[in-house]
């Protein structure tokens, strides 16, 4: 399967908690986006990459989220000190080339529950 | 601030029949507009788009017009299959920062056989 992967798909952990979530793209893509989604809500957008280049974050990205891309491949998210309004799924998307026109493909998303 | 919105939760229609989801905008810097269908446990599969300078994009079954006067996007679906009952999001993007795409809150479709 070469689609975006994500992982773990489901996470539970207790209020104060750090977790941290991994995404694996398409191979080829150098963007790679990442969106929280809230129930009855659509996707919203957190922050993006270019390669390993982190160049947008959102203002729902507070300080308590980080995300990285080490080598322009696959990316983490870490939320530290969990609190039980990040309680979301994390989708992660993918996609090739620049400009207004690239499809993003989306990854089956990772499931928070802060307890 | 909702910048896309979908003011119908679901919408139920018989297989055969026609499916009209809307979808309004109040930005008019985006200049393309998207159409995602979710099925439950799995991400977002992009569907459609169509671009601000056309008023009409066809794919097979799926049809979205565009009216910029109205802030104003449908997606048509004819026929309606019972495999087409998914959550429809509807997305734009500015023509600047065309990475960002921004979601309305979805619809979700049932298409009864």
């Amino acid at each position: 399967d070469t689609g975006v992967s994500q992982n773990p798909r489901h996470k539970i952990t207790k209020r104060g908690q750090n977790v941290t979530f991994r995404c694996d793209p398409i191979s080829e893509h150098n963007r790679l986006y990442w969106y929280r989604q809230t129930l009855g809500q659509g996707p919203e957008f957190l922050t993006y990459f270019q390669n390993e280049a982190q160049l947008e974050k959102s203002r729902l990205l507070s300080d308590r989220f980080s995300a990285e891309r080490p080598k322009g491949s696959f990316s983490t998210l870490e939320i530290q000190r969990t609190e039980q309004g990040d309680s979301a799924m994390y989708l992660c998307a993918s996609s090739l080339g620049q400009g207004l026109y690239n499809e993003q493909f989306f990854g089956p998303g990772t499931r928070l529950t802060v307890l | 601030d909702q910048q896309v919105k979908q003011n119908s939760p679901s919408l139920s229609v018989q297989e055969g029949r026609i499916s009209i989801l809307n979808c309004d905008y109040t930005n008019s810097m985006f200049d393309y507009f998207l159409w995602y269908k979710k099925y439950p446990a799995e991400g977002p599969t992009f569907l459609i788009s169509i671009s601000s300078i056309k008023d009409k994009n066809e794919d097979g079954r799926f049809t979205v017009f565009l009216n910029k006067s109205a802030k104003h996007l449908s997606l048509h679906i004819v026929p309606s299959q019972p495999g087409d009952s998914a959550v429809y999001f509807c997305a734009a993007r500015p023509a600047t920062g065309g990475f960002k795409t921004i979601f309305g809150a979805g619809t979700r479709l049932f298409v009864k056989a």
